[in-house]
């Protein structure tokens, strides 16, 4: 079984400011991650997956996620805000083996809120 | 060039009646999915096809029946539509054996 817990269901920042969005996992085989962002009205976009490799990925927009297998923690950063970064983030975590065809468990998403 | 869209983007309906919801890809994946979004905005995995082959079938009432024709399209029909059934609807698809989703715009189902 998989589960995806992201601690904080609002996160505010300034403009410029750094942004940290937290996603812990649990997975009974090695997983993949993922974070997708929502904007209001729309689908979800994808930012940024790990699969296997190199445990620091870079995505869309400058944001970046570190795998942490110690701490089964996928967190998502941004060195510095934009307003246009304001939406809300999901992190997602599907299992690598077996014929699960990808199936994806969410987390309960974070909104971001950027300030002027 | 849409890669996954839906029709339509918002269905408003009475309680009991069934209703339809079209899915297609031009990505050229081999698998589909349907996902529902409540009032919290959680995403809840409810189907997914591969090769027009039902393959996860999470505990979703069997008033709702995906159908795929074809690899390009999942349909998702709803029978005697409740005031619980209310939520935003996304399909995706991958590539078998990949794990990266592209999801469609959604559509946004009250039911009143």
């Amino acid at each position: 079984a998989q589960s995806v817990t992201q601690l904080g269901s609002h996160v505010s920042v300034s403009e410029g400011a750094l942004v940290l969005l937290r996603c812990n996992y649990s997975s009974s085989v090695p997983p993949y991650l993922f974070w997708y962002v929502q904007y209001p009205n729309q689908g979800l976009q994808l930012l940024l997956k790990y699969t296997t490799g190199a445990t620091l990925v870079k995505g869309i927009n400058g944001f970046e996620a570190e795998f942490k297998k110690s701490e089964t923690s996928f967190h998502l950063t941004k060195p510095s805000a934009h307003m246009s970064d304001a939406a809300e983030y999901f992190c997602a975590v599907s299992e690598s083996g077996g014929t699960s065809y990808g199936k994806l468990t969410f987390g309960q998403g974070t909104i971001l809120t950027v300030h002027p | 060039d849409t890669a996954v869209s839906q029709t339509p983007k918002y269905l408003v309906t009475q309680m009991g009646n069934d209703k339809s919801i079209k899915c297609e890809q031009n990505l050229g994946h081999d698998t589909m999915y349907w996902y529902k979004q409540d009032s919290k905005k959680f995403l809840k995995i409810m189907f997914s096809y591969n090769n027009k082959e039902l393959i996860i079938n999470e505990t979703v009432p069997n008033r709702f029946s995906p159908k795929s024709p074809d690899k390009a399209h999942l349909n998702l029909h709803i029978n005697s539509l409740e005031l619980g059934d209310s939520a935003v609807y996304f399909c995706a698809s991958s590539q078998a054996n990949q794990e990266t989703q592209y999801f469609g715009p959604g559509t946004r189902l009250l039911v009143l």
